[in-house]
């Protein structure tokens, strides 16, 4: 049972264009979500989070925004670098703090 | 650098083997969280631990263990293995053990089980 789904495997885009990452998630009990980024034989980072409260949080060129209703995340980044091509994962906790994650988003970006 | 220690990186056995996992918080962080990082799969929780206790259970095989020590350190047991059980597995740490908050990650130890 996949709490946390990612459904794209792998996503392409151009240097300087917009990346968006999407995220959908099926527990109402999620409060809290995140984003992580993997680079290959490191292990995940922390990149951005947002709590329910909120429908968007903004760092810098990575947006993450939050549709309730529709139990969907996304997270954009722009411009888009090619340092950003990386494996990024969608995370979300609830009252236990057990972070679940989704398989993963390869995002590849072209200089 | 997460400031989270694993070791060993790599460590290949053979089927029917144990072996142990070793990690090393962030320091000040009370909580220890484990995940397996099978081939085109996420992260999967298998357990944590916090000051010393079990706080959550996830995944985790009857095969597999656990435990948390006084100076905060965390072992992971894998006993019997199997093909199957050939994945990346991270520590985590954060150092409150309930609520929102962000992990932060070890740089994995791989198993390949032979």
């Amino acid at each position: 049972d996949q709490q946390v789904k990612q459904n794209s495997p792998s996503l392409s885009v151009q240097e300087g264009r917009i990346s968006i990452l999407n995220c959908d998630y099926t527990n109402s009990m999620f409060d809290y979500f995140l984003w992580y980024k993997k680079y290959p034989a490191e292990g995940p980072t922390f990149l951005i989070s947002i709590s329910s409260i909120k429908d968007k949080n903004e760092d810098g060129r990575f947006t993450v925004f939050l549709n309730k209703s529709a139990k969907h995340l996304s997270l954009h980044i722009v411009p888009s670098q090619p340092g950003d091509s990386a494996v990024y994962f969608c995370a979300a906790s609830g009252a236990n703090s057990k972070l679940t994650f989704g398989k993963g988003i390869t995002l590849s970006v072209r200089p | 650098d997460s400031g989270v220690t694993q070791t060993p990186k790599h460590l290949i056995t053979a089927t029917g083997q144990r072996v142990t996992l070793r990690c090393s918080p962030r320091s000040g962080d009370l909580s220890v969280y484990w995940y397996q990082q099978s081939l085109d799969q996420g992260l999967q929780f298998l357990i944590q631990y916090y000051n010393g206790e079990e706080r959550a259970k996830g995944n985790i095989l009857e095969r597999f263990s656990a435990q948390q020590f006084p100076d905060l350190h965390s072992e992971l047991n894998l006993s019997s293995l199997e093909l199957g059980d050939s994945a990346l597995y991270f520590c985590a740490s954060s150092v409150v053990g309930g609520g929102a908050s962000e992990l932060f990650f070890g740089e994995g130890s791989r198993l390949t089980v032979l």
